[in-house]
């Protein structure tokens, strides 16, 4: 049982570049998360996939696009990475959305992308 | 729109001391309150949680969180800390209009000298 696995965990991309943070999750789990971390900011979510089939904007979707490809990956895409988009990027999941006691969010590894 | 605030980006202690991280949110309906920590080079991971009942939550690794509806308000506290300790500890909310979204703090680092 891996839990959520992401990759690629290091990537440098040249300004204007594009590619594809690929995640997975083994826990049969209903929502999808992508997040970026950057100092003294906490985590900011880019964009959420409620159920297979949805996807929603979070707080930080400029420049970014997902796509739930199945009910186990979702993957973040950079169309034309920016210097601003150097981050830590977070793939989650969790059971399902509402207030239930279940709403647990599991976090993969972290993707270390900076762009020069 | 909800909000958390950690106060202290940056905590340093001695090994032994007793710690205190603050955490406030700004909604105030029914909210499930969670502690993340995150380790040197390592992902999340949930320290402990609080959805309902005895507003005293303990976790793992001796943490404990007091959930005070009053003061909106989540402390998160360790009587006596460890070298291992040293991490990155946010604090989270969801409840009301982002449900299930987690709403984070800007996280505290926590540095403890051995």
């Amino acid at each position: 049982n891996a839990g959520v696995t992401q990759t690629p965990k290091f990537q440098v991309l040249k300004t204007g570049q594009s590619m594809t943070l690929q995640c997975a999750q083994d826990m049969n789990h209903n929502s999808m998360y992508w997040y970026r971390q950057d100092p003294g900011m906490g985590l900011r979510l880019i964009y959420y996939s409620a159920s297979e089939g949805t996807t929603d904007k979070g707080e930080v979707p400029n420049g970014y696009n997902v796509s739930r490809l199945n009910k186990r990956e979702f993957s973040l895409r950079l169309e034309s990475a920016a210097p601003s988009q150097t981050s830590v990027y977070f793939c989650a999941s969790s059971e399902f959305k509402g207030d239930s006691s279940g709403n647990t969010i599991y976090f993969g590894e972290g993707s270390w992308l900076t762009v020069v | 729109a909800q909000s958390v605030s950690q106060h202290n980006h940056h905590v340093i202690l001695s090994e032994a001391a007793s710690l205190e991280l603050g955490c406030n949110y700004s909604y105030g309906g029914t909210v499930n309150l969670f502690w993340y920590v995150q380790y040197p080079g390592q992902h999340l991971q949930l320290l402990l949680k609080y959805f309902s009942g005895d507003p005293l939550v303990k976790g793992i690794k001796g943490f404990e969180a007091e959930f005070i509806k009053s003061k909106f308000s989540f402390n998160l506290r360790k009587p006596s800390v460890q070298w291992s300790d040293t991490a990155e500890y946010f604090c989270a909310v969801n409840g009301g209009d982002s449900n299930y979204q987690l709403i984070w703090g800007a996280g505290t680092k926590l540095i403890i000298k051995p």
